[in-house]
């Protein structure tokens, strides 16, 4: 069965770089979430979408900004990079009517050096 | 808000023994979901189960199975006949049965099974 799929898997970014990270959800699913997970930390909310509008909205940093298209595929955009953004980032997609589970993506992991 | 917390933050069991991971959370909702992930060394986020807060059965998946003690707001987690791919980091999380909803994380235990 086809997967939620990020990339890159991996990025390495200089301080104030940008970057940007993409989520192709499971096929008919119509929301996406980001998520965070630092170093020892459990994963934290970001932000999600549904139908190519933002459904909610968490601790994510002024400096990020995401958006879903038309074929659902998402895109986390960070800029001016710092230190404190190295994390895995995952993307899970959800069928909105009746579902509960998010599938997750296999993360991304940023270093930012 | 929704809290989640996992006091234990690491746990040990020998393998083909059974083992219980701790949760509970605090919510105003009546209505939500609670489930259990793994996550491996491979980082991948994989549920291991499920359970939704109006049904009074515990869900079972295999050799997993959960207490679901809603007037406490407690929801373990039973591994019987553990394995050592058993090991890894598990996160509970709770998610409101609202479309979209996001899942909110405990800080997760590190369970490691013993050959």
């Amino acid at each position: 069965a086809a997967g939620v799929i990020q990339s890159p898997r991996h990025l390495i970014k200089e301080k104030r770089e940008t970057a940007t990270l993409k989520c192709y959800p499971i096929p008919r699913h119509d929301t996406v979430y980001w998520y965070q997970q630092g170093p020892g930390q459990d994963p934290q909310f970001l932000i999600s979408f549904y139908e190519k509008m933002q459904s909610d909205k968490g601790s994510i940093p002024d400096r990020f900004s995401a958006q879903q298209f038309s074929d659902y595929h998402s895109e986390l955009n960070m800029s001016s990079l710092e230190l404190g953004d190295s994390a895995l980032y995952f993307c899970a997609s959800s069928y909105r009517q009746g579902a509960s589970e998010q599938y997750f993506g296999p993360g991304t992991r940023l270093t930012v050096t | 808000a929704q809290t989640v917390t996992q006091s234990q933050p690491e746990m040990s069991v020998q393998e083909a023994e059974t083992v219980t991971l701790s949760c509970t959370y605090d919510t105003s909702e009546n209505n939500y979901y609670l489930f259990w992930y793994k996550q491996p060394p491979s980082r991948q986020m994989i549920l291991v189960i499920r359970q939704e807060a109006y049904k009074q059965q515990n869900a079972t998946e295999n050799r997993f199975s959960v207490n679901f003690q809603k007037a406490a707001k407690s929801f373990s987690l039973k591994i019987s006949d553990s394995q050592l791919g058993d090991t890894a980091m598990y996160f509970c999380a709770f998610m409101k049965h609202e479309a979209n909803s996001k899942l909110t994380f405990g800080k997760g235990i590190t369970l490691s099974v013993r050959p």
